[in-house]
């Protein structure tokens, strides 16, 4: 158990509709990192936030957009969904904010979108 | 952009022979991270090297980092079945970008 936390687990929806993905870093932790796994893909950087705020961007699309609050969860909002944004969504977390002595990730056990 | 490819895509092994997955960046890295993922499972942290011609052990793995600081290597001495499952490594500039990983399949 790496501490973090996904909900939900599975998640089914349609095409054009819109879902809300939930992470709970682990205690302590204050950068959060969204990752898009698809199948038999590797791992595609999302979004990091550092104590609140944005800190760097990957491949984002611009339907999808992401935050974190003061107690420092964060959630990552998918719209206008489409059949390739089916996928499994991983959040990590880590202590700092990375650099040269870029601290560990701690991935959560991820949660499994389906757009049918 | 940045990208960080991984060679070879998949390996199977039999059980007690070596592997090794190489992992190359376009661009110089300031250190380089290796995670495992089993089957159905998360990435777990491995491993940061962070010195150009850095080289570490964990028991039977040997993780090496290039002297350029573009390129890494994991090295499996006689695998076992539960070293199955993909490796990653993620190279970090201002972001952590992630290989495209190494499927490893162990036959008994």
């Amino acid at each position: 158990d790496s501490g973090v936390t996904q909900t939900p687990k599975h998640l089914i929806t349609a095409t054009g509709q819109r879902v809300t993905l939930r992470c709970s870093p682990r205690s302590g932790d204050l950068s959060v990192y969204w990752y898009q796994q698809s199948l038999d893909q590797g791992l595609q950087f999302l979004i990091q936030y550092y104590n609140g705020e944005e800190r760097a961007k990957g491949n984002i699309l611009e339907r999808f957009s992401a935050q974190q609050f003061p107690d420092l969860h964060s959630e990552l909002n998918l719209s206008s969904l489409e059949l390739g944004d089916s996928a499994l969504y991983f959040c990590a977390s880590s202590v700092g904010l990375g650099g040269p002595y870029h601290n560990e990730q701690f991935f959560g056990p991820g949660t499994r979108l389906t757009v049918l | 952009g940045q990208q960080v490819m991984q060679i070879p895509q998949y390996q199977h092994v039999q059980e007690g022979e070596d592997f090794t997955t190489y992992c190359n960046s376009s661009t110089t890295l300031s250190n380089i991270q290796w995670y495992k993922q089993r089957p159905g499972g998360h990435p777990v942290f491995l491993i940061q090297l962070v010195k150009s011609g850095e080289v570490k052990k964990q028991k039977r793995l040997t993780f090496q980092f290039g002297e350029a600081k573009k390129n890494s290597s994991l090295h499996i001495t006689a695998t076992q079945t539960t070293d199955v499952g993909t490796y990653f490594c993620a190279g970090r500039t201002d972001k952590l970008i992630f290989g495209t990983g190494t499927r490893l399949q162990v036959f008994p």
